[in-house]
């Protein structure tokens, strides 16, 4: 199975700033994902990350808030650009195994706190 | 499109007793069911899948799941809970391999000394 982490794990931030949360994956991976999961709920899937070209966002989710970035198959990188409250939540990264690509494996979250 | 419904928010269970989760999709097509684990303060964990093999499906940590098609449903089953089993239980469906996943509300399993 992928083994995939995250950075950083956790962060306190000031409405009005961005924060920036990097996904490495150990293996390659044909699909990568970001999910948001507010708190107390499920997960939403915000995008999914392309190598080389923009992401694909899902309804609700926007470019200019969520800049998604893939640059090779196992980095991403998310962007969570003039954040307010409403942002804190725990975001996921994940991938679809190449081998196994009805799988998907997820990142351990980084927990986002916005005051 | 697909949709997952998780009956039960919250389930509370004493140790040793039997754990059941429910779970029940919505398809067009045969779907691959999947059910994930979330200890707190962690990130989710694959239990178990279905992707149209065998009906009745083996995880981890002794839990297994029946896919049961003319009920629509996916359950997950342990015999025996164990007071580390605590943690949300997320069920979730896509159409196919390629498909993005569709995830159910969770339910957190409270287990009792």
């Amino acid at each position: 199975s992928a083994v995939i982490s995250q950075k950083p794990s956790r962060d306190i931030c000031q409405r009005g700033t961005s924060l920036t949360i990097q996904c490495q994956v150990d293996s390659q991976v044909t699909m990568m994902f970001w999910y948001r999961q507010q708190p107390g709920q499920s997960l939403t899937l915000i995008a999914t990350a392309n190598q080389g070209s923009e992401a694909t966002y899902e309804s609700g989710f926007v470019i200019d808030k969520f800049p998604i970035s893939r640059p090779n198959l196992t980095f991403s990188t998310l962007t969570v650009s003039n954040m307010s409250p409403e942002d804190s939540s725990i975001y996921l990264c994940s991938g679809k195994d190449r081998g196994r690509q009805e799988t998907q494996y997820f990142g351990p979250g980084t927990r986002l706190l916005v005051l | 499109a697909q949709s997952v419904t998780q009956l039960g928010s919250h389930v509370s269970v004493s140790e040793g007793a039997l754990v059941l989760l429910r779970c029940n999709y919505s398809s067009s097509v045969p779907p691959y069911l999947f059910w994930y684990v979330q200890y707190p303060n962690q990130g989710l964990q694959l239990l178990l899948k279905y992707t149209s093999a065998a009906t009745l499906v083996k995880g981890i940590n002794g839990f297994e799941a029946e896919f049961k098609k003319s009920e629509t449903s996916f359950h997950l089953t342990k015999p025996s809970a164990h007071m580390s089993d605590a943690a949300e239980y997320f069920c979730a469906v896509s159409l196919n391999a390629g498909n993005m996943l569709t995830f159910g509300g969770g339910t957190r399993l409270m287990v009792k000394p």
